[in-house]
């Protein structure tokens, strides 16, 4: 089966900061990538799809580029209601692999 | 309003069996891809299972011949039948739909927790 490894685990950022998290698949995946964020105590919520394709309502800072292996998730100017896990999640063949999360603060 | 509402979760001894329903509203389960996902305390999302429009079922390794996915067109729900459950499996339990693979899962249910101990 296909991992996916994300990286760093978490980060601490300030508010304003552009913030990066990537995601790596040990076998191509083409474009079969989506990214999600879960506050805690909340349920998880779908930010990007397709690799870099932004789910409607999401905000613009959010971005999403990469393909094949390699993956990136990136957050323009950090707000504080940010701070949130993310995961990415392979789909183009099953499972349906998550990453571990990338779990982001403010400084 | 699109919707789904997790019930069945609770406590159960290692070993047991246990059936988890999806009830979906706002759209058809027979036309949507629709996952089951775990999340064990304070750990990552795991994916479990998802059944799509064509009825496939696919499964993690690591619930695979343990757990059986279906769906109940006429009642627009779906079921996790889970045996031989152990205590790794304690988690929340969520479904998610998706109108199609490439899309995401775009809607969560509020979740069900199950508690595997004696």
């Amino acid at each position: 089966d296909i991992q996916m490894t994300q990286s760093p685990s978490s980060l601490s950022a300030s508010v304003g900061d552009r913030v990066t998290v990537t995601c790596r698949a040990s076998q191509g995946i083409s474009n079969s990538l989506a990214w999600y964020q879960q506050k805690p105590g909340t349920v998880p919520k779908l930010l990007i799809y397709g690799a870099s394709i932004l789910q409607s309502g999401v905000p613009s800072r959010f971005s999403g580029s990469g393909s094949g292996t390699d993956f990136t998730l990136t957050i323009s100017s950090l707000q504080p209601e940010d701070v949130a896990t993310y995961y990415c999640q392979k789909y183009n063949s099953a499972p349906w692999t998550f990453g571990q999360g990338t779990k982001v603060e403010i400084k | 309003e699109v919707q789904l509402v997790e019930s069945g979760g609770g406590l159960i001894q290692p070993g047991g069996s246990l059936r988890l329903s999806c009830a979906a509203s706002g759209f058809s389960v027979s036309s949507n891809c629709v996952s089951w996902v775990r999340q064990a305390p304070g750990k990552g999302l795991e994916w479990v299972s998802v059944i799509c429009s064509g009825g496939s079922t696919y499964y993690a390794d690591s619930v695979k011949g343990r757990f059986t996915v279906s769906r109940d067109n006429s009642k627009n729900t779906l079921y996790l039948q889970m045996n031989n459950l152990g205590v790794e499996d304690t988690a929340v339990f969520y479904c998610a739909r998706r109108v199609l693979p490439y899309y995401g899962d775009s809607t969560w249910g509020q979740g069900t927790l199950v508690t595997v101990s004696s």
